[in-house]
């Protein structure tokens, strides 16, 4: 029972354009949400995160939307870069722990 | 800054073994987690600590011990290895309660493990 669902397994953009990827989550009592950037051999490092009290988070080129009521949350990069390629995981965090999504493979193409 | 260090990086077994996965932080954190990457099925909470002397299960315990005897290390034990416990295995430690801050759960780099 995946309770963090990423529906698109990969995605490729050009250099330059948005990249947009997208979660979905089935329990309400989820209360904050992130995103991890994984690059091959290497531990998920932290990108972004947001928390249920809000519906918008930007950092730099990274934009994390919450969108409550549909149970979902999207990451927007803009300019997409050569060097974004990576695995990007949805997670949300509920309790004591933290529960992930299967992943979605970016390839931004230069 | 060494951050979170999985050992060993690598590991064969047969059928049967055992074995000990190690996990050390340096940062002070309370919180700590097991968790495995299989393909399709994204990161699943094996066991996780709230810390020293404390273990929970998670999304998946079967065939998995853990114990925190001191706050730097998790360790996860296969008594009875199975082939369907190949995977990569992460390890994560966190300041806050379910990485419910900025920076979330710092990660190790992952230990790959094949059982044959």
């Amino acid at each position: 029972d995946q309770q963090v669902k990423q529906n698109s397994p990969s995605l490729s953009v050009q250099e330059g354009r948005i990249s947009i990827l997208n979660c979905d989550y089935t329990n309400s009592m989820f209360d904050y949400f992130l995103w991890y950037k994984k690059y091959p051999a290497e531990g998920p490092t932290f990108l972004i995160s947001i928390s249920s009290i809000k519906d918008k988070n930007e950092d730099g080129r990274f934009t994390v939307f919450l969108n409550k009521s549909a149970k979902h949350l999207s990451l927007h990069i803009v300019p997409s870069q050569p060097g974004d390629s990576a695995v990007y995981f949805c997670a949300a965090a509920g309790g004591n722990d933290m529960r992930f999504g299967a992943g979605t493979r970016l390839t931004v193409k230069p | 800054n060494a951050g979170v260090t999985q050992t060993p990086k690598f590991r064969v077994l047969k059928t049967g073994q055992s074995m000990t996965l190690l996990c050390a932080q340096d940062m002070n954190h309370e919180y700590m987690y097991w968790y495995r990457q299989d393909p399709g099925m994204g990161l699943r909470l094996i066991h996780y600590s709230v810390g020293e002397g404390t273990t929970a299960k998670g999304e998946v315990p079967d065939g998995y011990n853990v114990s925190r005897l001191k706050k730097q290390n998790f360790l996860l034990g296969l008594e009875s290895a199975a082939p369907s416990q190949t995977s990569v295995y992460f390890c994560a430690s966190s300041r806050s309660r379910g990485g419910r801050v900025n920076y979330g759960y710092t990660f190790g780099s992952g230990t790959r493990l094949t059982v044959v």
